[in-house]
């Protein structure tokens, strides 16, 4: 079954601070993961996916498949960067339907 | 840029109530999906679509439809509104490509049920 599992409900850090959002998954094959963003009254949006190998906004995030996780990290976090962060998998090939862990909402305090 | 629109931002309907929510995408994608999105229950998939007139149940059809008549517009229905489906609805489409499979998301529709 295609899982994804984020323990954390709520983060909440300074700034300045590193922050690191945590996803595990479940998927029997080789999955595409992607962390969604939603800042306070804007939609949902893409933040990275893994086959990109890409920094967005100063945050990693790298395919661990021995431990099954997609950790989301940051060295320095910024006011901005408070929103609802949400992991997400699926199957390879554009068709696949997204799941979606419960999220994390991160707090970045002054 | 990719524009997907829903219809209403504020949605109050009354227990019993058939309700409409439509959501339009101007890119040409052939995937459309609703999902409701709750505290503490994150994304969860209702319906979605690969191409026009065609359906597939997600985790949580119950008390849902949907309609798919042109390729842009994909409508949510519910048959007889109930409190429970009181929620977040969110819109989102993308297309049949090989590699990364990104959504693209509308803004949602809060629709209370009272």
């Amino acid at each position: 079954a295609q899982r994804v599992t984020q323990p954390e409900k709520l983060l909440s850090v300074f700034k300045g601070a590193p922050v690191e959002l945590k996803c595990n998954y479940s998927y029997s094959g080789s999955p595409e993961l992607f962390w969604y963003v939603q800042y306070s009254r804007q939609r949902l949006q893409l933040l990275l996916r893994h086959i990109s190998r890409e920094s967005i906004k100063g945050f990693t995030a790298d395919l661990n498949k021995g431990e099954t996780s997609f950790h989301l990290k940051k060295p320095f976090a910024q006011e901005e960067d408070s929103a609802m962060y949400y992991c997400a998998l699926s199957g390879r090939g554009g068709s696949e339907k997204l799941v979606f862990g419960k999220g994390t909402k991160l707090t970045v305090n002054p | 840029d990719v524009k997907v629109t829903q219809s209403s931002r504020y949605l109050v309907k009354r227990t019993g109530e058939k309700v409409f929510l439509e959501c339009v995408q101007d890119m040409d994608h052939e995937n459309m999906f609703w999902y409701r999105q709750d505290p503490g229950l994150g994304l969860r998939l209702i319906y979605f679509s690969y191409d026009v007139k065609m359906k597939e149940k997600g985790d949580i059809p119950e008390g849902y439809s949907v309609s798919r008549e042109k390729k842009e517009r994909f409508s949510l229905i519910l048959e007889s509104a109930s409190t429970n489906q009181t929620s977040m609805y969110l819109c989102a489409s993308s297309l049949i490509s090989g590699g990364a499979n990104t959504q693209y998301f509308g803004p949602g529709t809060r629709l209370t049920v009272l």
